[in-house]
């Protein structure tokens, strides 16, 4: 079973930023928190991870609660190449492996 | 672009045949994981390999098989092919001894079978 929920989609205007959320109530004191994003068909991509610090990079910002509990992926200004499911995935487990959740489905309207 | 390439793009076999996915790491990188993604939902883990040793695997059968190569290539076996293995098959790489989970995916692999 994942250990994030995330709400399965979510719409957002072109040009407007867009707050996806992640609760991960069990995440440990040393977890990092990533997020990844899968374009229809493409491969996942990368965005971010954060520990406990707000984070930011070129494609994004995540925001951590101070309980660490839950994060908010931003995307500042939202194009419609956004257009993706969005994973909020912890570290992977004692067996190495990375357990996906549904994700986000979120679409960028014009 | 990740870096991560795989071979062959799309691929079409029937039930019972054996399939061979190629997936080539970015360099540098120590681990290689293969996914499988059925339509609609989110990848499951098949396994892991990290210095050419399986250490990590998911909830498959042993006719799912892999190799990692020194060279940062990497294969999955699928043996005995069932209509179910029909998904997106995806290869990731990342480096694990500086202590980072981030992995960095190929474009995946489709993989059909009638």
């Amino acid at each position: 079973d994942a250990k994030t929920t995330q709400p399965p989609s979510m719409d957002c205007a072109e040009g407007r930023a867009a707050n996806l959320p992640c609760n991960h109530s069990t995440i440990s004191g040393n977890e990092y928190v990533y997020w990844y994003r899968q374009i229809h068909s493409q491969g996942p991509q990368y965005i971010i991870h954060g520990l406990k610090n707000n984070e930011t990079n070129e494609m994004a910002s995540l925001i951590i609660t101070e309980d660490r509990k839950s994060s908010t992926l931003i995307l500042p200004h939202a194009t419609l190449r956004d257009t993706a499911v969005y994973y909020c995935i912890l570290p992977p487990d004692s067996n190495y492996q990375l357990i996906w959740g549904a994700g986000t489905k979120l679409i960028i309207k014009p | 672009e990740t870096g991560v390439t795989q071979s062959p793009t799309h691929l079409i076999k029937t039930r019972g045949q054996q399939v061979t996915l190629r997936c080539s790491s970015q360099s540098g990188h120590n681990t290689v994981s293969w996914y499988q993604q059925a339509l609609g939902q989110g990848p499951q883990f098949i396994f892991q390999y990290y210095r050419e040793e399986e250490n990590g695997r998911g909830n498959f059968p042993p006719r799912f098989s892999g190799l990692q190569f020194p060279n940062y290539s990497s294969e999955l076996n699928v043996n005995a092919l069932e209509l179910d293995d029909s998904a997106l098959y995806l290869c990731a790489s990342g480096f694990r001894d500086l202590g980072s989970d981030t992995q960095y995916f190929g474009p995946g692999t489709r993989l059909t079978v009638l």
